[in-house]
């Protein structure tokens, strides 16, 4: 059960798109359409922004986008803003019937 | 309002053993599966473990297998997580989180603010 693999940080300024990659195997992302991504603020429980690759729950920004190609997932944030500035996990369903988040991205608005 | 309440951590030492609590309100809880993932202070995410609706069926990460076993009671619309052969690996926040109404492991819908389990001499 590796982690998904995430960059450390990415940064842009308001109102640009970032984009964070979770990199996961043919035994997690690649088989499944179950990735889903989550907001932490600090101190803060996460937050689900993102499921079953694209989808976005009730109330969450449509700045907000996912997508996936082979064994990699990708989060995108449109018009970023001040109040994105939070680490973002990604999480996947694996082959051996269990689950498993990426090491987590932060985000910081420049 | 969605509530996921935590309780039960608290500081236990090695070799010791702690059972938490999750209290949920505000939907059917029985329509629901659950999971527990904890994070260490200042770290990442771990998926700890998952439940079917009716309790049948559970699933572990390899960490905590044969040491940490999930429960819920349906009539009491209560989550547990009992711990035991603790370590200071399991030195963690712990969530409790309302997972789908389908027959999916995914996603993590909503999550309590956390308990956290210090395990230390």
């Amino acid at each position: 059960q590796s982690a998904l693999t995430q960059p450390a940080s990415v940064s842009g300024s308001p109102g640009q798109s970032i984009t964070i990659h979770c990199t996961g195997t043919s035994n997690d992302v690649g088989p499944y359409d179950l990735v889903s991504w989550y907001q932490q603020h600090s101190d803060k429980a996460p937050k689900l922004m993102i499921y079953d690759v694209t989808k976005r729950p009730s109330g969450v920004s449509d700045r907000f986008s996912g997508s996936k190609s082979g064994d990699r997932a990708s989060l995108t944030i449109s018009g970023l803003q001040t109040g994105d500035e939070a680490y973002y996990y990604c999480s996947s369903y694996t082959t051996s019937n269990t689950l498993v988040f990426g090491g987590g991205t932060k985000v910081t608005v420049l | 309002e969605v509530q996921l309440v935590e309780s039960g951590g608290g500081l236990v030492q090695p070799g010791g053993s702690l059972r938490l609590s999750c209290l949920v309100t505000g939907l059917t809880f029985s329509n629901y599966r659950m999971h527990w993932v904890r994070q260490d202070p200042g770290k990442g995410l771990l998926w700890v473990s998952g439940i079917t609706k009716d309790g049948g069926f559970a699933t572990y990460a390899d960490s905590v297998k044969g040491r940490f076993s999930i429960s819920r009671d349906n009539a009491k619309n209560t989550l547990y997580l009992q711990l035991n052969s603790l370590s200071a690996e399991d030195t963690a926040i712990y969530y409790c989180i309302r997972g789908a109404a389908t027959n999916s492991w995914t996603p993590f819908n909503d999550w309590g603010q956390g308990t956290l389990v210090t395990v230390s001499s």
